[in-house]
């Protein structure tokens, strides 16, 4: 069972407009989301955070939002670069289980020039 | 810099062997995991250890074992490599406590079995 969805798995954007990147969770427990960018050949890095007690986090060109009664986040980048393009990976966690994280699929970013 | 450090970028081994992946932080972490990322499925959780010689099971921990014998090290080990474990590796690592800090990851080891 897929906790943590994102249901494109690609995602195209001309430089300088919005990319949005979505992600629904099916376990209401969980009360702390991360934004992770990925490279081809490299690990993931961490870009952002967002608390349940909250429902928007922002930094620089990354805004997440967090809608708990839809069991929804999203990632907001603007304006969008051409170094942009990665493969992004929303992750959840919850008090209860301490440090571990549930990961989504990932949705392949494309910011073209 | 903080590091997580996997030994290997690169590994091809024959079905059958027993493979070991070997991984190692320099933060003075307590946790550590690893995952497999592939195609359409994401990150899946392998294996994770809260603490020395601690292991706990992730979601797909089915051929795999680990091992954790310094704070600093957590290897994984596939016991006879099949060719459905050709994937990409990935070891991670925070501090004690929530996941509020997040995780560092290592680059990861790309392993083919034939």
């Amino acid at each position: 069972d897929q906790q943590v969805k994102q249901n494109s798995p690609s995602l195209s954007v001309q430089e300088g407009r919005i990319s949005i990147l979505n992600c629904d969770y099916t376990n209401s427990m969980f009360d702390y989301f991360l934004w992770y960018k990925k490279y081809p050949a490299e690990g993931p890095t961490f870009l952002i955070s967002i608390s349940s007690i909250k429902d928007k986090n922002e930094d620089g060109r990354f805004t997440v939002f967090l809608n708990k009664s839809a069991k929804h986040l999203s990632l907001h980048i603007v304006p969008s670069q051409p170094g942009d393009s990665a493969v992004y990976f929303c992750a959840a966690s919850s008090y209860n289980q301490g440090g571990k994280l549930i990961f989504g699929q990932g949705t392949e970013l494309s910011v073209k020039p | 810099d903080v590091k997580v450090t996997q030994s290997s970028r690169y590994l091809v081994k024959r079905t059958g062997e027993k493979v070991f992946l070997e991984c190692v932080q320099d933060m003075d972490h307590e946790n550590m995991f690893w995952y497999r990322q592939d195609p359409g499925l994401g990150l899946r959780l392998i294996y994770f250890s809260y603490d020395v010689k601690m292991k706990e099971k992730g979601d797909i921990p089915e051929g795999y074992s680990v091992s954790r014998e310094k704070k600093e090290r957590f290897s994984l080990i596939l016991e006879s490599a099949s060719t459905n474990q050709t994937s990409m590796y990935l070891c991670a690592s925070s501090p004690g406590g929530l996941a509020n800090y997040g995780y560092t990851f290592g680059s990861g080891t790309r392993l083919t079995v034939v």
